[in-house]
């Protein structure tokens, strides 16, 4: 039981590359989320998916695109990287419920130059 | 709106004393709250939670949070600091009267635990 996985765990993108973020996790969960964390602002959402075949915009999503592939499958899609979105990227899952707890992959670090 | 602080960027605290990491919070309706701790190049990892019930709410490695809804806080304590325990604690709460995406985070405290 792997839990959440993120690959790749580094990329260094030049700005205008475009890269998606997979993720995957095993625990048969519902729901996904997309995060970013930045030094000094803690983990903000980007996007989220409650269930498989659907998507929601969390707090950040301007310059990402997400699938939901199917239920293991969470990516983000970066079309065009700016330098601001140069941050370590995590993704989490949720079985289901208010009172249940998001366990988180290890993360990709992303740099735009 | 949702939102959590935690007032201090880094706590220091030496091995074997007590340690304290702050949090408030604050929602519209009752609230869920969760700490998380990171440790370097890792992901976050679940260490309680406070639903409902008793204040007093255990953790994993021998944490314990105390929720206070009168002065809107949930705070993190440990009653003997390891220097195993220096890393990245964040607090987050979710209303209960909102859907489970909204779990919101703090900005995170630096836990330093010196032999």
């Amino acid at each position: 039981n792997a839990g959440v996985t993120q690959t790749p765990k580094f990329q260094v993108l030049k700005t205008g590359q475009s890269m998606t973020l997979q993720c995957a996790q095993d625990m048969n969960h519902n729901s996904m989320y997309w995060y970013r964390q930045d030094p000094g602002m803690g983990l903000r959402l980007i996007y989220y998916s409650a269930s498989e075949g659907t998507t929601d915009k969390g707090e950040v999503p301007n310059g990402y695109n997400v699938s939901r592939l199917n239920k293991r499958e969470f990516s983000l899609r970066l079309e065009s990287a700016a330098p601001s979105q140069t941050s370590v990227y995590f993704c989490a899952s949720l079985a289901g419920g208010r009172t249940d707890t998001q366990y988180f992959g290890p993360g990709t670090r992303l740099t735009v130059l | 709106a949702q939102s959590v602080a935690q007032p201090e960027d880094q706590v220091n605290v030496a091995e074997g004393n007590p340690l304290t990491v702050k949090c408030t919070y604050s929602v519209s309706g009752n609230p869920y709250l969760f700490w998380y701790v990171q440790y370097p190049n890792r992901g976050l990892q679940f260490l309680l939670k406070y639903i409902t019930g008793d204040n007093l709410v255990k953790g994993s490695y021998g944490f314990e949070a105390e929720f206070n809804k009168s002065q809107t806080s949930f705070h993190l304590k440990k009653p003997s600091a390891l220097v195993s325990d220096s890393a990245l604690y964040f607090c987050a709460v979710r209303d209960r009267n909102t859907g489970f995406q909204k779990l919101v985070f703090g900005t995170g405290t630096r836990l330093l635990v010196s032999p």
